[in-house]
């Protein structure tokens, strides 16, 4: 079974502070993703890669920016956080190429920040 | 711009009984469309995907239709189940390379003893 881990279920900062939110996973992925989910809002891509080093902003990249050195990990970093960043947040994975591709999603980060 | 709009926005049945989402989409060029459960506190897991040319597929408990010319999609929940509570997402895959997926809202189910 595909298995996409991120480093943290719930997660406090402050405002100001610089976060990172870590996502691993252990397929052989090409592309990966982040995502953040609000009520009413629905996920909203923020970056995706599809390739180590490689990044591509999605709709809504503004505040955050991404760090892909390995193929496997890919992290997502608040550089001031704000509280409208207050949010869950989302990471996936898909093999590249064919749009029949999965995305498989980790769990979740719950920020929450003060 | 490519849209997926989703209904109801929740629902609330009785345990045992029948329900169905629906899914409305303009994403065109259209490659596949897939819904997704979300239990609280997790991440998305696909239920079922379908092609432009498919018109129903099933997954258990879970029957999805498409119909491609109205560009609306249903998900039906048959003999629901407690565990059946969680949202459930339609999302599209246009049809042009990497262009990233458009996700509906969700439907927030709730299934009630």
């Amino acid at each position: 079974d595909v298995k996409v881990t991120q480093s943290s279920r719930y997660l406090v900062k402050r405002t100001g502070e610089k976060v990172f939110l870590e996502c691993v996973q252990d397929m052989d992925h090409e592309n990966m993703f982040w995502y953040r989910q609000d009520p009413g809002l629905g996920l909203r891509l923020i970056y995706f890669s599809y390739d180590v080093k490689m990044k591509e902003k999605g709709d809504i990249p503004e505040g955050y920016s991404v760090s892909r050195e390995k193929k496997e990990r890919f992290s997502l970093i608040l550089e001031s956080a704000s509280t409208n960043q207050t949010s869950m947040y989302l990471c996936a994975s898909s093999l590249p190429g064919s749009a029949m591709t999965t995305q498989y999603f980790g769990p979740g980060t719950r920020l929450t920040v003060l | 711009k490519n849209q997926v709009e989703q209904s109801p926005q929740s629902l609330i049945i009785l345990e045992g009984k029948n329900c169905t989402l629906q899914c409305n989409y303009t994403v065109s060029p259209f490659s596949n469309l897939r819904w997704y459960k979300q239990d609280t506190g997790r991440g998305p897991v696909s239920l079922t995907i379908m092609t432009f040319s498919e018109n129903t597929k099933s997954n258990g408990r879970y029957t999805a239709t498409l119909d491609a010319d109205t560009k609306q999609s249903s998900l039906h929940i048959t003999a629901s189940q407690l565990s059946d509570s969680a949202s459930y997402i339609c999302v599209v895959t246009p049809n042009s390379g990497n262009t990233p997926l458009v996700f509906g809202k969700g439907t927030r189910l709730s299934v009630i003893a």
